[in-house]
């Protein structure tokens, strides 16, 4: 069936640095792809999404690209912030339902 | 206006209580999802309403049940639950169909059981 594989957290990095989180998925046909952020005791936020092979999302001066070869959809910035600090998920919409990856956890330290 | 909203923020019930969660958006979206979420980990899609019409139940136990009264609103209602159901019920809403499809989501609902 359809899923969606994350990096294993926490990810610990320090203000400036670059990000990238891994995310690979196991769908047939072409899903849309999505980033999703969780701040401490809040609901999701859609960050970024890509519909089709090649589309680049971006947002907040984070990156993803859908990439239909390696079925992957990294998520990147290339300076985080503290602000950051979030649990970060990938996502799949697939027959009326989202299917997430297990999360992983950003620490910025300043 | 992409809000979808969710009452109460806290709640706190004991096992033999009735409560209900409620949800709002006003985005004209005709799907609502409502989704239980554990602590460090992904939501679980409970409930998928699509034109108003519950079409998939990931076989949750009887004791949830939802209800979408209009397009503008979803409920869960909640009786004899048990403490392993204390989470975080988050509610989303979407267009209709797989392509181009993004969820919005409410800030959810912290439930305690006690």
């Amino acid at each position: 069936g359809d899923s969606v594989t994350q990096m294993e957290g926490p990810v610990t990095l320090s203000e400036e640095a670059f990000l990238t989180i891994n995310c690979t998925y196991t769908a047939t046909g072409y899903p849309s792809l999505f980033w999703y952020v969780q701040y401490p005791g809040e609901g999701l936020q859609l960050l970024l999404k890509a519909t089709k092979a090649d589309d680049k999302g971006s947002n907040k001066g984070f990156e993803a690209t859908y990439r239909k070869e390696t079925t992957s959809f990294h998520l990147e910035k290339g300076s985080v912030q503290v602000s950051d600090s979030a649990v970060y998920f990938c996502a799949l919409f697939r027959r009326g339902k989202l299917i997430f990856g297990q999360g992983t956890t950003l620490q910025v330290k300043p | 206006d992409t809000e979808v909203t969710q009452t109460p923020k806290h709640l706190v019930m004991g096992m033999t209580n009735k409560k209900s969660l409620k949800c709002e958006q006003h985005m004209g979206h005709r799907a609502m999802y409502w989704y239980k979420q554990k602590a460090k980990k992904p939501p679980e899609l409970m409930f998928v309403y699509s034109y108003e019409k519950l079409s998939i139940n990931e076989s949750v136990p009887s004791r949830f049940s939802p209800e979408c009264p209009n397009s503008s609103l979803l409920n869960l209602h909640l009786h004899a639950l048990q403490p392993e159901d204390s989470a975080l019920y988050l509610c989303a809403s979407s267009q209709v169909g797989d392509r181009n499809t993004e969820a919005f989501f409410g800030q959810g609902t912290r439930l305690t059981v006690v």
